[in-house]
Parts: C-alpha cells; structure tokens; sequence
C-alpha cells in the first residue's frame, strides 16, 4: 500500500500567493526528498532532507523535515507562474523507493 | 552526459502484444528503477535493481519482468500487455551502493497506450 501519503492533491493560488504541501510517511525515514514535475515532463530532483528538525531553504522555497522523521513540508513564498508543476516528495523504504501521490499547483496570473 | 535515455517515447500496443522499454544511463549508478505513472496515483514503483545482475519487485511488478546484465541498461518487459498497463513509465538511476539513498535521475519517460 501507499507509504507516503501527500495533502493537499491539488491547489490552486493567485500569483503571489504562498502555498504549502504536506507528506506524511508510515515510518520513520532515513531521509526525505523532493521532486518537482512540470506538465508533460519528468521530476526533477529539488533537495533532500536527512536531519531530524532539518530545514532548507531554496529562494523562495522552504524545506522541513519533522522532528520524529515521518513528516515533512514544501512552503513556497509569493508563488509564480514558473512554480506551476506537481511537488512530489518520497523516501526510502528499504531498498524501495516511495513517492507521494503529489500536489498539484496551479498558479493563476 | 546523457543522464538517463528512454525509448521509446510514445507506444501504442494491442492487448496481448509483447514489447520492450529501454532504459539506459551514463552516470555509473548502482541504483535503477522503474516507474508507472498514472492520474492521482502518484509515481508507483515497479522493478529496481541495486546493480548489475540484482533485480527485485516493487509495488506493481505483475505483468513486468526486469533484468540487469550491465551497469548501464535496465529494461522493463511487457509480457502479454494489459489496458490497465496503459500508462506513463519512467526509468530512473541513483549513485550510492546501499540503495536509493541519493538524488534520483529520471528519464523523459515512455507513454504507453494499450488497446
């Protein structure tokens, strides 16, 4: 079954508008990443977050990592019609690999 | 570099039929897996392999089989191909021995039609 869990599965923001997505995993993980997904494209690496508490900052996108390592959040500033994509985040189970079911943003000019 | 290679891109298949994707990745990475995509499903994993000659299944292998001969290649194998199977499959690759630890690289992705 589904390990990472990922609310919310769509959103949609005025331009300049904040947005944050949440992922939650059944177990602790050794580490958390996030993907991002443009229309018709493939994801694409963001960052990866391995200490508990951990957060990372890229421009105008922040980056958590729960203090119990089953939980994290992607919070992006003043959004714009560039960040328009599917945020995925996933981590390691194993030898497996799990992503979220993703949220998917819409920014509108 | 390259990075990672899929063919082909597009590929419509008749229930039944049998075919290949191709996977292949320049980057020397242990790590490869594949992917199906499909609305609201996120990304589910199908087959992986920690390096050459080690495969295992994922959490959809039914109706796929994977086989690892070399570093580079990773190819999925449709067997009897299935409407259900209609889908977006990625290929992806990460360095590091002890599993998907490490940034993941994807492929541009094979979408694939069943009729």
């Amino acid at each position: 079954g589904q390990q990472v869990m990922q609310i919310p599965q769509y959103q949609h923001v005025q331009e300049g508008e904040d947005f944050t997505t949440y992922c939650n995993s059944s177990t602790t993980l050794s580490n958390i990443q996030w993907y991002k997904q443009r229309p018709g494209g493939h994801p694409v690496f963001l960052i990866q977050l391995v200490k508990s508490g951990e957060v990372k900052k890229q421009k105008r996108l922040t980056f958590q990592f729960g203090e119990a390592k089953k939980n994290s959040s992607l919070h992006i500033t003043a959004t714009q019609t560039t960040d328009v994509g599917t945020y995925f985040c996933a981590g390691p189970y194993g030898n497996q690999f799990y992503f979220g079911t993703g949220t998917s943003l819409t920014v509108i000019p | 570099n390259a990075g990672v290679t899929q063919t082909p891109k597009f590929q419509v298949l008749k229930t039944g039929q049998s075919m290949t994707l191709q996977c292949a990745q320049d980057m020397n990475h242990e790590y490869m897996s594949w992917y199906r995509q499909d609305p609201g499903m996120g990304l589910r994993l199908i087959h992986y392999s920690v390096g050459a000659g080690i495969t295992d299944q994922g959490e959809v292998p039914n109706g796929y089989n994977v086989s690892r001969s070399t570093t580079e290649d990773f190819p999925l194998r449709l067997l009897s191909a299935a409407p259900s199977q209609t889908s977006v499959y990625f290929c992806a690759s990460s360095s590091g021995l002890a599993g998907p630890y490490y940034e993941q690289y994807f492929g541009p992705g094979t979408r694939l039609t069943v009729t």
